[in-house]
């Protein structure tokens, strides 16, 4: 069963442009909602998280939109660059959660190319 | 970087045969964690642990075992690898429930032929 559906599963976007990528949760006990940015042949890194006490979050050029209702939540990247190219990963998790039951579940990821 | 280091970077070994990789960390933080990533189906957690000889299995455990011994390593094992297994196998660690936030190491390709 997959708890975090992503799409697109790639996305082509020309400099300048604005990259949508949307996740849709199906546990509603998750409250947290990160997005990790991966360069080929790295490892995944936090990029921007959020939780669902707000529906958006903005940090430079990258911004989480969060719809509870919905449960779906959104990385925007305005004024795309071709630095921006890599694959994106949403995730989700309950926060702070410890001992035997916390686990991170990661959407399929998206593979975004912004062209010069 | 987060202080995380894999071991071997890269691997090709032989349907059959045992196979360890290591992650060593130098943060000193007590959640380690284990994925898989292939074409499609994004990181999947193998396993997880949460202190020193407390482990716990992800969704992909099948096949894969795991040892902490010491706060600073995590090792995995394939106690008889598969073609299946080939896959490139990240390392994280986290600091639970002060942070959610987990890093990543390099990753290792590991090619099981």
């Amino acid at each position: 069963q997959q708890q975090v559906k992503q799409s697109p599963q790639s996305l082509i976007v020309q400099k300048g442009g604005i990259s949508i990528i949307n996740c849709a949760y199906e546990n509603t006990a998750f409250d947290y909602f990160p997005w990790y940015q991966q360069f080929p042949g790295k490892g995944p890194a936090l990029l921007i998280a959020i939780r669902p006490d707000v529906s958006e979050k903005k940090e430079g050029r990258f911004t989480i939109s969060f719809n509870k209702s919905a449960k779906q939540f959104s990385l925007h990247i305005m004024d795309s660059q071709p630095g921006d190219s890599a694959t994106y990963f949403c995730a989700a998790s309950m926060y702070g959660a410890g001992g035997s039951n916390y686990k991170l579940t990661f959407g399929k990821g998206t593979l975004l190319t912004v062209n010069p | 970087d987060a202080g995380i280091t894999q071991s071997p970077r890269h691997k090709v070994t032989e349907t059959g045969t045992p196979v360890t990789l290591r992650c060593h960390q130098t943060e000193n933080h007590r959640y380690m964690y284990w994925y898989r990533q292939d074409p499609g189906h994004g990181l999947r957690l193998i396993h997880y642990s949460y202190g020193v000889k407390d482990t716990d299995k992800g969704e992909v455990s099948d096949g894969y075992s795991v040892s902490r011994s010491k706060t600073e390593d995590f090792l995995l094992t394939l106690e008889s690898a598969t073609s299946s297994q080939t896959s490139v196998y990240f390392c994280a660690i986290s600091e639970l429930p002060t942070s959610n936030e987990q890093f990543f190491g390099p990753g290792t390709r590991l090619t099981v032929l």
